[in-house]
């Protein structure tokens, strides 16, 4: 089975400032790797899919990266709603895997 | 309206059964993927089970053996059913749908909360 791990599990940050969040893969998942973000009480929303596509409606200060184990999602400036919890999902193989979330938190 | 609508979650014992069921609308079922995933209050996202429209089943570790996942086409309905429960097991439970471009959770339900405990 294959593990993603996220880190870091909380990231404070201000407004206006840059977020990178990573998630890493315990094998190669080629680029099968999707960004979700979940603010509470709501149901995750998909960002970006196969590490670097963004979904219908996701601004542009969203972006992905990465191929193989190691992956990253960068928020270019951060507005006031981007404050949530962000999860990495792979596809590549069965079973289909979670990382634990990254926390981003309002410093 | 698409949407998925969820019912059957609840209280039960350990070792007790609970089916959930899923309801679409606004969409063609029968061409979707379906996966459950669940949440335990406060944690991650945990995925479950899959179906696919040829009705091939994919189930997590935690659950194999215990949870069967199924669907008819006929009633728009995709189901969970789960037996031998645990205390772990308690989470809210999404039904979920596979965009066909993307692969990736384009539509959640609003969930359904299990509860095991004694």
């Amino acid at each position: 089975e294959i593990v993603v791990t996220q880190s870091p599990a909380t990231l404070s940050l201000s407004p206006g400032e840059r977020a990178t969040l990573s998630c890493r893969a315990s094998q190669s998942i080629s680029s099968y790797l999707g960004w979700y973000q979940q603010k509470p009480g709501q149901a995750p929303r998909l960002l970006i899919y196969d590490a670097f596509n963004r979904a219908t409606g996701v601004p542009a200060r969203f972006s992905g990266s990465g191929s193989g184990t190691d992956f990253t999602l960068t928020i270019s400036s951060l507005e006031p709603e981007d404050f949530a919890v962000y999860y990495c999902q792979q596809r590549a193989n069965w079973p289909i895997a979670f990382g634990q979330g990254t926390k981003l938190e309002i410093k | 309206e698409v949407q998925l609508v969820q019912s059957g979650g609840g209280l039960v014992q350990p070792g007790g059964s609970l089916r959930l069921s899923c309801a679409a609308s606004g969409f063609t079922f029968s061409t979707y993927d379906m996966h459950w995933v669940r949440q335990a209050t406060g944690k991650g996202l945990e995925w479950v089970s899959a179906i696919d429209t040829a009705g091939d089943t994919y189930y997590a570790t935690s659950v194999k053996g215990r949870f069967t996942i199924s669907r008819e086409n006929a009633k728009i309905s995709l189901y969970l059913q789960m037996n031998s429960l645990r205390a772990g097991d308690t989470a809210k439970y999404y039904c979920v749908r596979v965009s066909t471009w993307s692969k990736y959770f384009d539509l959640w339900g609003r969930g359904a909360l299990v509860t095991v405990s004694s």
